[in-house]
This record gives structure tokens, sequence and C-alpha cells, in this order.
């Protein structure tokens, strides 16, 4: 079973600053690395993806994957009252079509 | 309205009923999966289909049973609950393995189980 590991939080943080959230994984082989975003109550939806190493903006989130290093971190710019919800890193591996996700890091945004 | 729906979404039962859980999506996906989720462990999967007649176990499919006779449908089904299922369960289907930048998975509404 690939393990997932993600910083505990919760982080709170104030409205404008950098929410930096890690998350590191066992399975060397994985391949596929996404971040969800649930809001207390609802379903995850997806916000990023990342496939190969360095860095991948979408808007106000950039991802960051360091495959030697196992590590894939998210960085959420200019964090907004809006931003605050759990987040999941989830992990897929080259040789099956499971996903494994972390337990998740709680964010909230302080107006 | 492209959308993964999951019945019951609420559910109190007692040990030893048989119950099922049913998903549906109307967007044509082949891939679709159910998950458990509970407090500080996250999303857990729990079975996942590649498509018609297609199943494989997740991570913890002990005491789950699921089946895939229609592209649509993939019904969760506890034979024998027990109260270690009590959980958040959510189903989710995609166009292929969530491995693809164009297969995001869509997840239904969730449904909580509680088993007494």
């Amino acid at each position: 079973q690939k393990e997932v590991e993600q910083n505990s939080g919760p982080l709170s943080v104030p409205e404008g600053a950098i929410a930096s959230l890690n998350c590191t994984y066992s399975d060397r082989v994985s391949q596929s690395f996404f971040w969800y975003r649930q809001y207390s109550g609802k379903s995850p939806e997806l916000i990023m993806s990342i496939y190969s190493n360095g860095d991948k903006e979408d808007g106000r989130f950039t991802a960051q994957l360091n495959k030697a290093s196992q590590y894939v971190s998210l960085l959420i710019r200019d964090s907004q009252p809006s931003d605050s919800a759990t987040y999941l890193c989830a992990v897929q591996g080259t040789n099956d079509y499971k996903l494994s996700f972390g337990a998740g890091t709680t964010v909230t945004v302080r107006a | 309205e492209a959308q993964v729906t999951q019945n019951p979404r609420y559910l109190i039962t007692v040990t030893g009923k048989k119950l099922t859980v049913t998903c549906s999506q109307n967007m044509n996906h082949e891939y679709m999966s159910w998950y458990r989720q509970d407090p500080g462990l996250g999303l857990r999967q729990i079975y996942y289909s590649m498509n018609v007649e297609v199943t494989d176990k997740g991570d913890v499919p002990e005491g789950y049973k699921v089946s895939r006779k229609e592209k649509r449908n993939f019904p969760l089904i506890l034979e024998s609950p027990s109260p270690n299922q009590t959980s958040l369960y959510f189903c989710a289907s995609s166009a292929g393995p969530p491995a693809g930048p164009y297969n995001e998975q869509f997840f239904g509404p969730g449904t909580r189980l509680t088993v007494l």
C-alpha cells in the first residue's frame, strides 16, 4: 500500500499571505500527483495535477514536484477566505490504477 | 447536468443487515471508484472498476463487494455491516484511470453510514 503523508495542520494564514502545503509519498514509482480541495461537508474537487518534476502554476495555485525526494507541494498565493478548506494530496503509481490519498491539511485563511 | 449521484445520502443500520449504496454517473465514464473517508485517515480506496465487468481491489476492500454490470452504475454492497464500517463513503468516476491529464475524477455527494 502506498503511503502518502501530509503536514498535519491545521494551517492558519492571514488573508493575502502564501499558504504552503507539503506531501511526501513512499512509492518511488509513483507517476501522477494530485491536489484536491474539500470544503466542510462537501465532496473533494480536483484543483491541480502534476506529472513531471518542477513547478506547475494555475492562477493562484502552484504545484511543485520532486520525484527524487518523493515530495510534492502546493502553494496558494494571495490566500483568500474562500480558500479555507481541507487540501488532500493524492498519488497514483505506474503499475496499478489505485489512487492513494493523504489525511489532508486543513487551511484557515483569517480575514 | 453531468453528475455522480449516490443513494442514500444518510443511512443508519444495525450490525449484520445487508445494505447496498448505489452510485450512478451520466458522463459515460469508464472508470469508477469507491472511497471511505474517516477522520485522520483521509480518503481510502475500497474498490475500483476500469469498465463493465472489470473490478479490482483498492487499499481497504475487506467487508465490501461491488459489481459493474452497466457502465453507469457501480453499487457498493456491505453483506454483513459492522460498526467499523461506520464512515463517509464517496463514489467517483472519470473518463479513464485518474493518471491521465484529462481524466479528472468527479465525486458524488457522499453517503454517511452509521452501523450500530
